[in-house]
């Protein structure tokens, strides 16, 4: 059964101060990693795919990057707009289901003025 | 261009009464999924809908929930008899294809069942 565990639950940052927030999979052959960015009582906004180890995107202050196990959010000089839980998904390359995603809980981010 | 949208925004509804939650996806966005969001808990996969293809249900918690899609756009979730544990926020999403393909959320529906 495909697993996501993200790291940690919660997060208090002030501006400025950089930090990552960890994405820990177990899959059936990954076909993709997603992350998502979601404000309160909204639905999830897609931020980056990431398919293969070694692979970097980016944009604005964030950059995600995948390992055979892993996925770190880097967060650099972070504003209170960054503030929204990131939410960490998988989706599986074999089997019959290999559209849905798995996700893991999230990491509640809160960035400080 | 315009989003997944997803109606009502909120529902509260009593135990046992019947509930439906309506999704418009994207235009031209052949596939189309719902998850449920409890407090707590990460996003749950309840059904996927590709083109006329026969939908994959297996995320459906019980024979209390069914889904539909008319005409390969608008889609329709019905919970029947809803209890207590129901409550939750329904989140559709829509992808231009099933596979290799970026899924859109629509804002949700939050449904409290009292």
């Amino acid at each position: 059964e495909d697993q996501v565990t993200q790291s940690p639950e919660a997060l208090r940052l002030q501006e400025g101060e950089s930090s990552s927030l960890n994405c820990s999979y177990t899959v059936s052959g990954l076909r993709g990693l997603f992350w998502y960015r979601q404000d309160p009582g909204k639905g999830p906004e897609f931020l980056f795919t990431l398919y293969s180890a070694g692979e970097e995107k980016e944009k604005e202050r964030l950059k995600a990057t995948l390992t055979k196990k892993e996925s770190f959010l880097h967060i650099t000089a972070p504003k209170p707009e960054d503030s929204a839980t990131y939410l960490c998904a998988v989706q599986a390359n074999s089997g019959g289901s290999n559209y849905k995603l798995t996700f893991g809980k999230g990491t509640l981010l809160t960035v400080n003025p | 261009g315009a989003g997944v949208s997803q109606s009502p925004s909120n529902k509260v509804t009593e135990k046992g009464k019947d509930v439906e939650l309506r999704c418009d996806p994207i235009s031209g966005h052949t596939a189309l999924y719902w998850y449920r969001q409890s407090l707590g808990q990460g996003l749950e996969f309840l059904i996927y809908f590709q083109g006329n293809s026969a939908p994959d249900k297996s995320g459906l918690p019980s024979d209390r929930f069914s889904a539909e899609r008319t005409g390969g756009s608008v889609s329709t979730l019905t919970i029947q008899r809803t209890q207590q544990e129901d409550s939750a926020v329904y989140l559709c999403a829509s992808s231009y294809s099933g596979r290799e393909e970026t899924q859109y959320f629509g804002p949700g529906t939050r449904l409290l069942v009292l």
